[in-house]
């Protein structure tokens, strides 16, 4: 089974409201990363939490980090229609696998 | 600096013709990384480069599928009689990983793979 789980795998909402994408996993991190793909392209980093870090901002994003239910979730303040992309979290194992592990992704569509 | 680049972007094949996918990670980069996504799906992790070697191939689907990575560089994945099921978008993806450094990866735009 994926070692990180997102939810939900689609979320539709208007401009300018928040979204909140969440991710669970399974073992222990050393750190949880998102990234963002436009298109089927490409995946760009956007934020990496460490295991010890609880909340972490950047511009519009927020991302906390529960590591005692093994979740993370990614919140978009005030969307926009250029937000349209899928949302991936992925995983940094502190054991196994030396890569990170990517969810299935969340698909965000930002309707004007 | 230049980031990674693939290429072909796009590559239309019959199936039973091998190819050859090419990825140029970012200079220093010491992982590279391959990756297979089909339409509307996640990140399907193919192989692990850490230098020229690969301590993790677990996820290269059959043996029709390699790949190679020469001067800690460059990389080629080679799928060999192609099928239709191997027609995905194959990612690339570097990174500076060395121990105690988080492993940010630097994706590349991909090679979209058509198999008639």
């Amino acid at each position: 089974s994926q070692q990180g789980e997102e939810d939900p795998q689609a979320l539709s909402i208007q401009e300018g409201e928040n979204a909140t994408m969440n991710c669970s996993y399974k073992t222990s991190i050393n750190n949880l990363q998102w990234y963002r793909q436009n298109s089927g392209r490409g995946l760009v980093h956007l934020i990496l939490i460490r295991s010890n870090e609880r909340e972490k901002h950047s511009g519009r994003l927020r991302v906390t980090l529960d590591t005692s239910k093994k979740s993370s979730s990614l919140l978009i303040t005030a969307s926009r229609a250029a937000d349209t992309a899928s949302y991936f979290c992925a995983t940094d194992l502190i054991q196994g696998a030396q890569k990170l592990v990517f969810g299935q992704g969340t698909r965000l569509t930002i309707n004007p | 600096g230049a980031g990674v680049s693939q290429s072909p972007s796009n590559k239309v094949t019959e199936k039973g013709k091998d190819v050859e996918l090419r990825c140029d990670p970012i200079s220093g980069h010491t992982a590279l990384y391959w990756y297979r996504q089909s339409l509307g799906q996640g990140l399907e992790f193919l192989i692990y480069f850490q230098g020229n070697s690969a301590p993790d191939k677990s996820g290269l689907p059959s043996d029709r599928f390699s790949a190679e990575r020469t001067g800690g560089s460059v990389s080629t994945l080679t799928i060999q009689r192609t099928q239709q099921e191997d027609s995905a978008v194959y990612l690339c993806a570097s990174s500076f990983r060395l121990a105690g450094w988080a492993d940010t990866q630097y994706f590349g735009p991909g090679t979209r793979l058509t198999v008639l």
